[in-house]
């Protein structure tokens, strides 16, 4: 099966930088997605990693480390508006050419002032 | 580009009644999903389809049937509503895993409740 991990809750602070951590367990791994919803919303696209490294768009960076089953979603200059939910989801091959995405609980992000 | 649309927004349910969700992309995707989200429970995969006619199981298909007579739509039927279908769902659609670079589209979601 597959297994992801990211905590529950966070709380930063407007202006500064929080790192969102996503760790996982999966076979046939094809690529990780962090995406953001906010309350009573669907969920957008932020980022998508399948190579080692960072990816960094404007103000939010992901990284990816597929031997350590890791990933983080790096928010900077936070805002109010990124007080959201962060979901964490792993693309993978179920078998006979086809992929599921398989998502995290989510960790939902408050952002103070 | 309307993306992907789905209906109804809100819906009450009686124990035992039927219904459809509605799932509509206008992006000529192959792939679409239904998901249900739970509070603090993420998103869990209901039925997927690789293309018109093609369906499959995800993590949680009892009491859900599913169709894709077209690459447009792809509706969800609930049979025999029971209170544990409470949840919001949503449609989503992508191109092949192999083009996923934008990720998958999500509709805005079905809040649905069985009382």
């Amino acid at each position: 099966g597959q297994n992801i991990d990211q905590p529950t809750e966070m709380t930063a602070t407007e202006g500064a930088i929080v790192q969102i951590n996503c760790t996982y367990q999966t076979s046939g791994f094809n690529g990780l997605f962090w995406y953001q919803q906010h309350a009573g919303e669907a969920p957008t696209f932020l980022s998508y990693n399948v190579l080692d490294g960072l990816e960094e768009k404007g103000r939010f960076s992901s990284f990816l480390s597929r031997s350590k089953g890791y990933s983080y979603l790096l928010l900077k200059e936070l805002q109010m508006k990124d007080s959201a939910s962060y979901l964490c989801a792993v693309n993978w091959n179920s078998g006979a050419g086809s992929y599921q995405l398989t998502f995290g609980k989510g960790t939902k992000l408050s952002v103070i002032p | 580009n309307a993306g992907v649309t789905q209906t109804p927004k809100f819906r009450i349910l009686k124990i035992g009644q039927s219904m459809t969700l509605q799932c509509a992309q206008d992006m000529n995707h192959n792939y679409m999903y239904w998901y249900r989200q739970d509070p603090g429970m993420g998103l869990k995969l209901i039925y997927y389809s690789v293309g018109a006619g093609i369906t499959d199981k995800g993590e949680v298909p009892n009491g859900y049937n599913v169709s894709r007579s077209t690459t447009e739509d792809f509706p969800l039927r609930l049979e025999l509503a029971a209170p544990s279908q409470t949840s919001v769902y949503f449609c989503a659609s992508s191109f092949s895993p192999r083009q996923v670079l934008y990720g998958y589209t999500f509709g805005s979601g079905t809040r649905l409740t069985v009382v």
